[in-house]
């Protein structure tokens, strides 16, 4: 069964502190994964899309990196602004169907 | 950019209640999608269109309907709301180009059946 876990469910960190979400799935077949950010009663934001094991994303603070089973990621020095939920999502070979995480809920705390 | 756009943000329905939840994309995209989205099991798809008066029953398709008569305007419609159709809706579209296979959301629409 197709499945994307995410981890931790949530997490606390200082201002300054860096650390890595994870994204772990196991699919058929994976044509993309895909990491959002979804801020309280809003829709989700796009922030990377990944393609290929050993493939690498950056934006600001923000670095997602992909292997064959599981894509991290790493927030670096974050700030309270970061305070969000992140979600991960996995698209199946040769299908329209995404498969979406439960997401990680950050808290940045200043 | 990409503008996804929901017609509400809230809504408050009674059960029995028909209900007309309307998305519209900017970006001549082909694909879109209905998601509900409830605390501790993700977003779940409802329903995909892949063109224009093409619809595809997602995983939770019971209780709902779609309509797409034009490529930019995606309906989801509820034909008597319940109680357990209390949820975050949104909706999302994407382009088939290869390479792109992104999918954009909009703000979502909090629907909460009395």
């Amino acid at each position: 069964e197709d499945q994307v876990t995410q981890s931790p469910e949530a997490l606390r960190l200082q201002e300054g502190e860096s650390s890595s979400l994870n994204c772990s799935y196991t699919v058929s077949g994976l044509r993309g994964l895909f990491w959002y950010r979804q801020d309280p009663g809003k829709g989700p934001e796009f922030l990377f899309t990944l393609y290929s094991a050993g493939e690498e994303k950056e934006k600001e603070r923000l670095k997602a990196t992909l292997t064959k089973k599981e894509s991290f990621l790493h927030i670096t020095a974050p700030k309270p602004e970061d305070s969000a939920t992140y979600l991960c999502a996995v698209q199946i070979s040769g299908t329209y169907k995404y498969i979406f995480g439960t997401g990680t809920r950050l808290k940045v705390l200043a | 950019d990409v503008k996804v756009t929901q017609s509400s943000r809230y809504l408050v329905k009674r059960t029995g209640e028909k209900v007309f939840l309307e998305c519209v994309q900017d970006m001549d995209h082909e694909n879109m999608f209905w998601y509900r989205q409830d605390p501790g099991l993700g977003l779940r798809l409802i329903y995909f269109s892949y063109d224009v008066k093409m619809k595809e029953k997602g995983d939770i398709p019971e209780g709902y309907s779609v309509s797409r008569e034009k490529k930019e305007r995606f309906s989801l419609i509820l034909e008597s709301a319940s109680t357990n159709q209390t949820s975050m809706y949104l909706c999302a579209s994407r382009t088939t180009r290869t390479g792109q296979e992104t999918q954009y959301f909009g703000p979502g629409t909090r629907l909460l059946v009395l």
